[in-house]
Parts: C-alpha cells; structure tokens; sequence
C-alpha cells in the first residue's frame, strides 16, 4: 500500500519555541491531507485539513494562528506549532486519502513534548 | 455532532479466545466505518473498512459488522494471539474521520 511518512517522529522543545512537523506521502500524490492530534488515553482529534494550493480548513477550537498548515506541494504537508506551550505535548499523527474509496494512509506520528 | 464510543476501553484475554470489541455512534448517516489497530506510540494500521452500504467485512481472523440503524458496529477477533494486543480504534467519516477513544487489549500466552 502506500505509504506517509513522519519528520521527525519525536521532539522535545523549549516553551516559547516553534516546531515544524513534515507529512509526505511517499509515493503517490495528495491534494488534501488531514492533521490529527492524540492525547494520553484520549482519541485522535481532527485539527485541519490541509489543502494543496489554498488555505488549510481548521475544525471548531483548534487556533489556526497558533497552528500554522502549509501544503507546499502534492507531496507535502507541514504543521508548525509556534510558540508552543506543555499543553501543547501530544501525538500528532497526519493521514492522506489514496486512489480508492474512502481509502486513508496513516502516518507513524510524531510525539511532542515541551517543557 | 457525532461522537463515537467504544466499549470496553480496556480488555485482558487469554490467548485463544474469541472476543467482540464494541463501537458505537450517534449520527447514523454515516459514509463509512473503519477499525484501525494502533501499537503505543505509533500510528494507525488500517484493519477493515465498511462501506455504508455494507453490513459486514471480514479479513482473516477479523470481522467487523455494521449495523447503522442501531448506530453499532463490532469487531469480532477470532482465536486471539498475543501479537494481537494493541489499541484497536473505531473511526465512522469520509475523508476526514471521528474517532473513539479505544479498546486496549491484551492478550496473554
């Protein structure tokens, strides 16, 4: 199957500090990508979609200036988290649709942590 | 605003046994419904999908059915093996999706 990819798949920052998160898909093209976020024993929650060549959609809640959604091209997305905070600390896991029918490929996330 | 809730959110079986995960929803206009299985600390493997149109799919020792009406679905995971414990999630959407918490499950050799 196809295959998204994570960079990096962990990092600690400093509170006050931005970070940049990469989703690529590998080796098929996506116009949309999908932004998750999980915290310890809770669900994965929808953050954004993130869209090729127009403004990414945030869901009700998530703070699109804080959140910052780049779809650079039909490979990549990034999530920037700027001046990020500990309650900012979570899993944060992208997916892109395939060619089939409400087909989804996960990537392995990416763990945060700020101190 | 659909929310969708898995029961039991954890379970310890021996190994062997056969055991139902249960997910349920409250919008039952639904697309699709998909479980996924989630190892700690990593992403998410797609195990099965059904279609709205579908009652049931089935892959291996898995089977999952789909009964939007009654907004349920379960996985039935027969003849359990340790390899199998895990987070198995239940996610109801198009595209984007919403998700349950989990089911945690482990299961002892």
């Amino acid at each position: 199957g196809a295959v998204v990819s994570q960079h990096p798949s962990w990092v600690i920052c400093k509170s006050g500090t931005s970070v940049k998160i990469e989703c690529r898909s590998l080796d098929f093209q996506a116009t949309t990508m999908f932004w998750y976020r999980q915290f310890p024993k809770q669900s994965l929650m929808l953050m954004a979609t993130s869209n090729e060549g127009s403004k990414a959609t945030y869901e009700q809640g998530v703070e699109k200036d804080k959140f910052l959604i780049n779809h650079a091209s039909l490979t990549l997305s990034t999530l920037t988290v700027t001046s990020a905070h500990p309650e900012d600390s979570s899993f944060y896991i992208c997916s892109a649709p395939g060619q089939a029918y409400n087909e989804q490929f996960f990537g392995p996330g990416t763990r945060l942590t700020v101190l | 605003k659909q929310e969708v809730t898995q029961i039991p959110a954890a379970l310890s079986v021996p190994e062997g046994e056969n055991l139902v995960l249960n997910c349920s929803f409250t919008d039952s206009a639904i697309y699709n419904l998909q479980w996924f299985r989630q190892d700690p600390g990593k992403g998410l493997t797609s195990l099965l999908l059904i279609q709205s149109s579908q009652r049931e799919q089935t892959s291996g020792r898995l089977n999952a059915s789909l009964d939007k009406s009654s907004g349920r679905s379960t996985l039935y995971i027969a003849a359990s093996q340790p390899g199998d414990s895990a987070t198995y999630l239940c996610a109801v959407g198009g595209t984007a999706l919403i998700f349950g918490k989990g089911t945690t499950l482990s299961v002892s050799s």
